[in-house]
This record gives C-alpha cells, sequence and structure tokens, in this order.
C-alpha cells in the first residue's frame, strides 16, 4: 500500500470553481507540504505545514488555502480556479527537522479550462 | 535568496554511456543537497543526498560529491540503463523565515532518456 496516497488522481475543471485536493499518508510523519511541477519549471512550494496547528506559506500560496485536518491529512483548495493553475500537484512527507528527506505522493493532474 | 541550477534537457545517452547531469546552488551556508527521481507517472523519490562538505552520497550506481569549493553536486553514472530514463531534480533545502530549513528547493529538472 502507498505511504502517500492523493485524491483525485485526475481532475478536469472549469474557471472559477473551487477545487480540492487532498493528501494522506500513514507515515506517522509530523511535516506535510504541497507543491506544484510546471512543464520545464521544476517543482515549487505551495504550503507547509509542521504539525496540525502549523500551516506556512511557501513560494506560491497566491490562489491556494490548505486545511491540515489531522496529522495525517492535508488538503489543498483552489477557492476559484483559473487556467494557469492546470499543472502538476505533489504531496509530501517528512519526519522533521534535520531529516530533510521527503516522501511524495504520486500526483494530481488538474486541468483548468 | 537560494537557488539549484541544473542541466536542461533532455539528455539521451545509449546504454552502458557515461552520465553526468550538472547542478550547481546558491546558498547561505552549506546546506545538504539532493537528488530526486521522477519515473514516468510517479512522483518524485530520493536518489542521493550529502550533507556536508566533501561528502558523497551514492545509491543504485549513481553517485554525486558535495563540491563547496564549485558550489556543485554533478550527477554521475558510469554506465547508464534504460531503466535509469526518468526526470532528475538537483535540490536544497528551502529556508523559511525562521531560519530554518523546511520544503526544497528544486532546479528545473533533466529529463534523461537512454536508448537500447
Amino acid at each position: 500500500d502507498a505511504d502517500v496516497t492523493q485524491t483525485p488522481r485526475n481532475r478536469i475543471t472549469k474557471t472559477g470553481k473551487r477545487i480540492m485536493l487532498e493528501c494522506s499518508q500513514t507515515k506517522g510523519h509530523d511535516r506535510m507540504y504541497w507543491y506544484r511541477q510546471d512543464p520545464g519549471l521544476g517543482l515549487q512550494l505551495i504550503y507547509y505545514s509542521f504539525d496540525v496547528k502549523d500551516i506556512n506559506k511557501g513560494e506560491i500560496s497566491d490562489g491556494y488555502s490548505v486545511s491540515r485536518q489531522a496529522q495525517a491529512k492535508f488538503s489543498l483548495s483552489l477557492e476559484s480556479a483559473i487556467p494557469n493553475q492546470t499543472a502538476l500537484y505533489f504531496c509530501a512527507t517528512s519526519r522533521g527537522v534535520g531529516y530533510n528527506e521527503q516522501f511524495f505522493g504520486p500526483g494530481t493532474r488538474l486541468t483548468v479550462l | 535568496g537560494d537557488s539549484v541550477t541544473q542541466m536542461e534537457g533532455p539528455v539521451t545517452l545509449s546504454e552502458e554511456a557515461f552520465l553526468t547531469i550538472n547542478c550547481t546552488y546558491t546558498a547561505t551556508g552549506y546546506p545538504s543537497l539532493f537528488w530526486y527521481v521522477q519515473y514516468p507517472g510517479e512522483g518524485l523519490q530520493l536518489l542521493l543526498k550529502a550533507t556536508k562538505a566533501d561528502d558523497k552520497g551514492s545509491n543504485k550506481g549513481f553517485e554525486a560529491t558535495y563540491r563547496k569549493e564549485t558550489t556543485s553536486f554533478h550527477l554521475e553514472k558510469g554506465s547508464v540503463q534504460v531503466s535509469d530514463s526518468a526526470v532528475y531534480f538537483c535540490a536544497l533545502p528551502w529556508p523559511n523565515s525562521g531560519g530554518g530549513a523546511d520544503g526544497l528547493t528544486f532546479g528545473k529538472g533533466t529529463h534523461l532518456i537512454i536508448q537500447p
């Protein structure tokens, strides 16, 4: 079974719609992250969370919000989707300070028409 | 701010060829350095890492040495296989506002294609 899961795996939506991407992990890690991947741009950090009560903005948080519902769950929302948010979105986890290795989910491909 | 620059691809090689993918970084201090690999249709996974200057990370026949003099962390493999075809990312920790480090800053990725 996958340690980091993401739902949905693929989503097509229209401009202006609200979208939620979900991430769950069974690794017992405190830290969770959301990245987006665009062709030729690598990955960019959107938000990260040290624990349930801690949320931090990353490099490109505008237009996104997150919710850490539990240690194992971290959701990413697009309140009003726009076409330039079309990308591949990855959730990742890590153990904490000093353990920078991150474990990635399989990704969600989001298309905004 | 901290950043990573890596050679752009795609890089196309024949099986058993020698591989080098260049990576240079700009950072305050001497952060840990990482190579991640993304196989088709999958998320990223850690390939190797080095935590201090002159360290050599290695895994699956790949190696990279942390060179602070040249601020580089080039990825090498002596004999590539078709199964090595993937996208490779160089990365370093992204410093948060508190001066610590969390999340990762990635290079743009290098697409490696190995032909039989």
